[in-house]
């Protein structure tokens, strides 16, 4: 079975803080990404990896970095935390894909860090 | 531009119900379709998925037909149970900027009771 495992379950961070959430998968993927969950408004990708040193931006990457030194660990770095960072993020992996839309696309997902932001 | 629209939870239905979630879609070209279930303390799953028009994905006694003429993926199931409560994601998949993407809905939130 493909396992994603993140760092922590639950982390509480003061504003200003550097804040590091650590994102492990053991299946080869070639892909990893961080969403953030918020009521109402689903999942929005922050960035995602398509290799190692490799990222890409996605929706609402302001406020945070990514780190992708080995392919199996990809990080989420808030530089300095703020209270509107305080969320549920959620780390996934897939393998490469090919271009084509064709074809079944599954992420596997870890269980989530819940961030609160004092 | 490529977005999913979910119904408003939460659903609250009793233990032999039946179920309808509601998903309508956004995109151009032909997406593929998917619905993610996420249990209490737990991240999403792939619950089914549909890769063409009038493709039914099923799995758990949950199904989801593909539907490109009214551009909608509802989840259903014939006999609800307790087990089944938690949050269901309607997601599409897109090619954008060179890459796949995983376009997500709001989720929502399904509670049985026996």
């Amino acid at each position: 079975d493909v396992k994603v495992t993140q760092s922590s379950r639950y982390l509480v961070k003061r504003t200003g803080e550097k804040v590091f959430l650590e994102c492990v998968q053991d299946m080869d993927h070639e892909n990893m990404f961080w969403y953030r969950q918020d009521p109402g408004l689903g999942l929005r990708l922050i960035y995602f990896s398509y290799d190692v040193k490799m990222k890409e931006k996605g929706d609402i990457p302001e406020g945070y970095s990514v780190s992708r030194e080995k392919k199996e660990r990809f990080s989420l770095i808030l530089e300095s935390a703020s209270t509107n960072q305080t969320s549920m993020y959620l780390c996934a992996s897939s393998p490469r894909q090919g271009a084509s839309l064709g074809g079944s696309y599954e992420q596997y997902f870890g269980p989530g860090t819940r961030l609160t932001v004092t | 531009g490529n977005s999913v629209t979910q119904m408003e939870g939460p659903v609250t239905l009793s233990e032999e119900a039946f179920l309808t979630i509601n998903c309508t879609y956004t995109a151009t070209g032909y997406p593929s379709l998917f619905w993610y279930v996420q249990y209490p303390g737990e991240g999403l799953q792939l619950l089914l998925k549909a890769t063409k028009a009038d493709d039914k994905g099923s799995n758990k006694g949950f199904e989801a037909t593909y539907r490109k003429e009214t551009t909608s993926f509802h989840l259903e199931k014939g006999s609800v149970q307790v087990s089944d409560s938690a949050v269901y994601f309607c997601a599409l998949r897109v090619f954008s900027g060179g890459y796949n993407k995983l376009i997500f809905g709001a989720g929502t939130r399904l509670a049985v009771h026996p």
